[in-house]
């Protein structure tokens, strides 16, 4: 079955650099790559997503790549604030018929 | 827009005794999800609804858990009997869910932290 990984588990950068988390998935059909951010004690929400007919999506400080012959994809983050600290995970479905998979989870920690 | 809806949001029971998580979805959505996040874990898929018709449960273990969701719309979450590692933080999220090879957003409910001692 579809299997997600995701690195690395945890990530501390400095405020202000960018952060880079990593996900491939196994399964060629998959077509629909969301990311959720989860801050301590609260529900997972979604931050950006990506669908295999694009290569790439930004919104402001937060872009999504998606390389489909590689089977990975990719969370950038630019300019890294304190609000920034969670845990960040990535999921790939190959339709509303089929679960999403989710990756493992990265604790990314902003250093003020 | 309101979201989704959970109760209770935290309950602590005693092992082999019972519990009920209810659902609200958002208005409109067709498929309704039940997850189990354990602490330091990603959410892992319980049972898929579309409309009131189970879509996936192959990860609900069906010796103690059950769920329903008998009118399309709100869903309950049964335990019974609770075990000690069932202790963690049930999701209920919802999407439009037009099916037809499309996938859409997922939104969360607040969860209901469920502690077994």
């Amino acid at each position: 079955g579809e299997n997600v990984e995701q690195h690395p588990s945890t990530l501390s950068v400095q405020e202000g650099d960018s952060a880079v988390i990593k996900c491939t998935y196994s399964d060629s059909a998959s077509n629909y790559f969301p990311w959720y951010k989860q801050e301590l004690g609260k529900r997972p929400q979604l931050i950006i997503d990506i669908r295999s007919n694009v290569g790439e999506k930004k919104d402001q400080r937060i872009a999504v790549t998606l390389n489909k012959t590689a089977k990975h994809f990719s969370l950038h983050i630019t300019e890294t604030q304190p609000e920034d600290s969670a845990v960040y995970f990535c999921a790939a479905s190959k339709g509303s018929n089929y679960q999403l998979i989710w990756g493992a989870g990265t604790k990314l920690i902003i250093k003020p | 827009e309101a979201g989704v809806a959970q109760s209770p949001r935290y309950k602590i029971i005693e092992k082999r005794q019972s519990v009920a998580f209810w659902c609200n979805p958002i208005s409109g959505h067709a498929t309704l999800y039940w997850y189990q996040q354990i602490l330091g874990q990603g959410p892992k898929l319980l049972i898929q609804f579309q409309n009131n018709g189970v879509v996936d449960d192959s990860q609900l273990p069906k010796d103690r858990f059950s769920a329903e969701r008998l009118k399309g719309v709100d869903s309950t979450l049964k335990i019974q009997p609770a075990k000690l590692e069932d202790s963690a933080v049930y999701l209920c999220a919802s999407s439009l869910g037009e099916g037809g090879g499309s996938t859409d957003t997922q939104y969360f409910g607040p969860g209901t932290r469920l502690t077994v001692l």
